[in-house]
């Protein structure tokens, strides 16, 4: 069974303190691993596909890397208006579309 | 190009009866899937539909049923509610099902209550 486990699960950073969030997970066969960020009461808004281990992606303040058994995302020098829950999840070859979610990390920057 | 909509955005039922969600996706998109996401389980697969044929089915109760239209418009339906339905249910809409992973683009969700 596929599992994906996010930490930490909750995150107070003041505004340009640089951090991690962790993503780890075990899959039969990883087809990609998603990043979304969601604000209260929206739905999960898009922010990376990273495929195979040794990627990376940027965008902004963030930046998505993956090795066989984690992900991390980065946020570099992080304004309030980041602060939303972060979601990780997988997608595995023999699953079709299915996405297997993380339990989110919530991020809250202060000014 | 318009995202995924989803119709209503809140519902308020009552146990036993049963509510139809219905989600749009972005257009061209072929398979859409829907989730539960709540406070204690976090997001739940439901299930995934492409071209009209579920090809894929979370660990829910038969209760919990869904159908594609040849738009590729998708309705989920719950029979008997109970208290513990009562979730953001989110719809995603992704292009194709062929090679790398097709990023799953997520409508604003239903609020469902149940009283």
């Amino acid at each position: 069974e596929d599992q994906v486990t996010q930490s930490p699960e909750a995150l107070r950073l003041q505004e340009g303190e640089s951090s991690s969030l962790n993503c780890s997970y075990t899959v039969s066969g990883l087809r990609g691993l998603f990043w979304y960020r969601q604000d209260p009461g929206k739905g999960p808004e898009f922010l990376f596909t990273l495929y195979s281990a040794g990627e990376e992606k940027e965008k902004e303040r963030l930046k998505a890397t993956l090795t066989k058994k984690e992900s991390f995302l980065h946020i570099t020098a992080p304004k309030p208006e980041d602060s939303a829950t972060y979601l990780c999840a997988v997608q595995a070859w023999n699953a079709g579309n299915m996405l297997t979610f993380g339990g989110g990390t919530r991020l809250m920057v202060k000014p | 190009k318009a995202g995924v909509t989803q119709t209503p955005r809140y519902l308020i039922k009552t146990r036993g009866q049963q509510v139809t969600l219905s989600c749009s996706p972005i257009s061209g998109h072929r398979s859409v899937s829907w989730y539960q996401q709540t406070p204690g389980q976090g997001l739940q697969f439901l299930f995934e539909y492409f071209s009209e044929t579920q090809r894929n089915k979370g660990n829910f109760p038969g209760r919990f049923s869904g159908r594609q239209f040849s738009n590729s418009r998708s309705e989920m339906n719950v029979s008997t509610l109970e208290l513990g339905d009562s979730a953001l249910y989110l719809c995603a809409s992704s292009l194709s099902d062929r090679g790398e992973a097709d990023t799953q683009y997520f409508g604003p969700g239903t609020r469902l209550t149940v009283l």
